[in-house]
This record gives structure tokens, C-alpha cells and sequence, in this order.
């Protein structure tokens, strides 16, 4: 089976670092996905590894250790506008498997 | 804005009924996923399309089904409607099929079953 583990919610404060960790366990792996998602809006692209190892992309970080069935998503400088739901994904030869995403909330 | 269009934005159905949703791809896309995510929940994988054939399907029985066009749009069918049905339906399209390309989501269509 596949199954996905985010944690359900977050907070933090503005201009800290926040770390929302994904473990996964699926039938087969091919690469991980992390997305962005405000309330009523659709999921946007945050990152994809497929190797172990940090992938740095401005105030976002993604780690992701495939021995381990794990990542996290690194974020520093949190901002109000970093509040939203952020979903981990593994993708499996042209599927793809969504946790039910971690809500992030950043307060003053 | 990803250049990833859905409609109708809302529908309301009542059980037993039939329903398609659409999607417009960003031009060249050749693949298009679609999910339908209930509330509080992520993403759940229906099927994906490549090149107008089924190239991947999620854990959804029969009554859903899918159809792409050459033209970068795309259906999402669902027949003999159920209560748990009603969900956010989201399109995401993709340059190919690999899994190294990224998802460009649209607005999604949110459908209420009665």
C-alpha cells in the first residue's frame, strides 16, 4: 500500500525557521514532491528531489533520505504569507501519492 | 497564474446523476493528471493521460473515467454520482510523463452531491 505522513498542523513565528518533515512508504519510488496550497486556491510546484540530499531554492529548503522514506521542507524567514497548507507527494511511475498536507500557521 | 484552466468553477448534482468536468492544459502539455481532494485532505491520484491514452490510475473505481483531446483539453467523467463524490476536483498538467517534471495545477472545480 502507500502511505504518506505529514503533520496535521504548525505554527511559528515570522522570521523564523519552520521544518515540516514527510515520512512515505510506497510500493515503489521514483522522486518527491513538495507543493503549496492556500486555503481555496489550487497546489503550486515547491520542489522535487530524487536523490538523497538537500535541494536549496531561496528561503525554501527540501531534504529527502530514500533509505529512510523520508524528507522535510526547510523553511527560513518565515513571512505571514508562508501561512498555507504544505503537501509532500511521492511519485511511483506516473502516480502520484499526496499526504493530507501540513497546515502551517506563522504569526506575528 | 499557471495557464491551467477548469470549468465550471462550482456544480451542484444530486446522487445518481452524471458529470463532466474540464480542464484546458498549458499549450504543449502533453500529460494531465487529475485528483479530487476532499476537505482537510490532500491530493488523491484519479488517472493520468499522455498523449490521449491512460498512462496511470489511482485507487477509483470504473464510473470515473477520463478522456484527453489533442487540442490540450481534457474530461473528467463521472457517472452514478455518490454522496462522498462531492470534492474539489483538480486538473494538473505536465510538458511529459516522467516524474521529474512539475505539475502546473488549475483552479479546480468544486462539486457538491446531494
Amino acid at each position: 500500500g502507500q502511505n504518506i505522513d505529514q503533520p496535521t498542523e504548525m505554527t511559528a513565528t515570522e522570521g523564523a525557521i519552520v521544518q515540516i518533515n514527510c515520512t512515505y512508504q510506497t510500493s515503489g519510488f521514483n522522486g518527491l514532491f513538495w507543493y503549496q496550497q492556500h486555503a481555496g486556491e489550487a497546489p503550486t510546484f515547491l520542489s522535487y528531489n530524487v536523490l538523497d540530499g538537500l535541494e536549496e531554492k531561496g528561503r525554501f529548503s527540501s531534504f529527502l533520505s530514500r533509505s529512510k522514506g523520508y524528507s522535510y521542507l526547510l523553511l527560513k524567514e518565515l513571512q505571514m504569507k508562508d501561512s498555507a497548507s504544505y503537501l509532500c507527494a511521492a511519485y511511483n511511475f506516473n502516480k502520484f501519492y499526496f499526504g493530507s498536507g501540513t497546515k502551517l500557521n506563522v504569526k506575528p | 497564474e499557471t495557464g491551467v484552466t477548469q470549468s465550471p468553477t462550482h456544480l451542484i448534482k444530486t446522487r445518481g446523476q452524471q458529470v463532466t468536468l474540464r480542464c484546458s492544459s498549458q499549450s504543449g502539455h502533453n500529460t494531465v493528471s487529475w485528483y479530487q481532494q476532499a476537505l482537510g485532505q490532500g491530493p488523491q491520484f484519479i488517472f493520468q493521460y499522455y498523449r490521449e491514452e491512460e498512462n496511470g490510475r489511482g485507487n477509483f473505481p470504473p464510473r470515473f473515467s477520463g478522456l484527453q483531446f489533442p487540442n490540450y483539453s481534457s474530461e473528467l467523467n463521472v457517472n452514478a454520482l455518490e454522496l462522498d463524490d462531492s470534492a474539489l476536483y483538480l486538473c494538473a498538467s505536465s510538458l511529459e510523463a516522467g516524474g521529474q517534471e512539475t505539475q502546473y495545477f488549475g483552479p479546480g472545480t468544486r462539486l457538491l452531491v446531494l
